[in-house]
């Protein structure tokens, strides 16, 4: 099994809204709801934003929601704020094992 | 609240085999549907997931690693243990323990995770 794929980086300005891609394959994103999400920063340990595709752990922020399209998860994060510079990483549980993403960077210009 | 630790050696010479504790409070590990896994990070790379143990003792190991990984669990001490076999430097990493209240699903309490360097 081979990591999900995930652009290296993305940015955008406060305010704006930003997408980070997931693409893994048919027998993992595509084959079940059990796609999350995580932010983290630097030397700390990550953090769950989104789980089972599109559900957000209590308290945590709306800006963040999560969806997906076959193959394909996807992250959004709207009216982007300077503590949302963090590194994201997708994941996809299957009956077998659990695949992590290769990491997004986001810049808050 | 949710806590985990790990707890190990910071320093394993290669072909060693590295033991590695994770102790929690907040939750059982005997309640049905929980989970506990590790997840590991070398440094400046991104996270690889290692091993996940079930409340019901069901185990799930990455199948790149299989063959070197054990976990087990004590209830009774909350605690669970994973080792790894055979160190090679590429090991280097933090290792994190997690836990998750979905069957393994997805992570929503993690320890602060334990750096261990694989070097003669």
């Amino acid at each position: 099994q081979s990591a999900l794929t995930q652009p290296a980086s993305v940015s955008g300005s406060p305010g704006q809204s930003i997408t980070i891609s997931c693409t893994g394959t048919s027998s993992d994103v595509g084959a079940y709801n059990f796609v999350s999400w995580y932010q983290q920063h630097p030397g700390k340990a990550p953090k769950l934003i989104i789980y089972e595709v599109s559900n957000r752990p209590s308290g945590f922020s709306n800006r963040f929601s999560g969806s997906k399209s076959g193959n394909t998860a996807s992250l959004t994060i709207s009216g982007l704020q300077a503590e949302d510079e963090a590194y994201y990483y997708c994941s996809s549980y299957t009956s077998i094992s659990t695949l992590f993403g290769g990491g997004t960077k986001l810049t808050v210009l | 609240q949710i806590t985990l630790k790990e707890s190990g050696p910071t320093l394993v010479k290669p072909t060693q085999t590295l033991t590695l504790t994770c102790t929690f409070s907040g939750f059982s590990l005997s309640t049905s549907g929980v989970g506990v896994g590790w997840i590991r990070q070398p440094p400046g790379k991104a996270l690889e997931w290692l091993a996940l143990i079930y409340w019901d003792d069901d185990k799930r190991y990455s199948p790149s690693l299989k063959s070197r990984l054990t976990i087990t669990k004590d209830t009774s001490k909350n605690q669970l243990v994973l080792t790894m076999t055979n160190m090679d430097p590429v090991d280097t990493a933090t290792y994190y323990c997690a836990h998750s209240p979905k069957g393994g699903s997805c992570y929503f309490d993690w320890g602060q995770g334990t750096l261990v360097t694989v070097s003669p």
